[in-house]
């Protein structure tokens, strides 16, 4: 198993881009999240979902977008990227219930 | 008052010391805890849950006391290898995610 996988690993983007960063897991895992981690702060989360087609607000979703169309995919679309956002970001997935959540490598995001 | 506290240290200490850590959460109604480990520009992995009656996993030692709404990590015979970020996470009742990750704290074992 590759566990949870994302792409890219890096990405500079100009103010009012947007893109999409990709999250992948291959352990039929429901649930899967989105994190941000920003320095002096502990990741917070911005949007997961409990199984395709279902999909549900963390604490920091304005400037996102998320679908999940499929039981293994959960991209993360950013609308209109701001400085603001220049982050690492997170996926995470795991078994619904379960206790430990297994993490993809990040993206780290720069927004100039 | 935020959700789940930390000291973000860093903690210098030297190889082969006892080191501990504790993490205070707000949150009454929390259900589950867990310690985290992170390595400098990697994702987090789970390092251990964190059980009422406390727990143990080689060298390190997890302890819960609701009462006083505290979590605590024990190291002993501290090696270089432990040097990283321990993420205190607690999870609320409820709901599909309610995890809250503390800023964590910085360790770095020394020769």
């Amino acid at each position: 198993n590759a566990g949870v996988t994302q792409t890219p690993k890096f990405q500079v983007l100009k103010t009012g881009q947007s893109m999409t960063l990709q999250c992948a897991q291959d352990m039929n895992h429901e649930y899967m999240s989105w994190y941000r981690q920003d320095p002096g702060m502990g990741l917070r989360l911005i949007h997961y979902s409990v199984g395709a087609g279902i999909t549900d607000q963390g604490e920091v979703p304005n400037g996102y977008n998320v679908s999940r169309s499929t039981t293994e995919d959960f991209p993360l679309r950013l609308l209109s990227a701001a400085p603001s956002q220049t982050s690492v970001y997170f996926c995470a997935s795991r078994i619904q219930g379960a206790r430990e959540q297994y993490f993809g490598p990040g993206t780290r995001l720069t927004v100039t | 008052r935020k959700e789940v506290e930390q000291d973000p240290g860093p903690f210098n200490v030297p190889e082969g010391a006892t080191v501990a850590f504790n993490c205070t959460y707000s949150n009454s109604a929390s259900q589950s805890f867990f310690w985290y480990r992170q390595d400098c520009r990697k994702e987090p992995k789970l390092l251990m849950s964190v059980y009422s009656s406390g727990n143990e996993d080689g060298r390190f030692t997890a302890q819960l006391n609701r009462a006083s709404q505290y979590i605590s990590l024990l190291i002993r015979d501290s090696k270089l290898s432990d040097s990283a970020t321990y993420l205190c996470v607690v999870k609320a009742g409820g709901g599909a995610d309610g995890l809250t990750f503390g800023k964590g704290t910085h360790l770095i074992i020394q020769p």
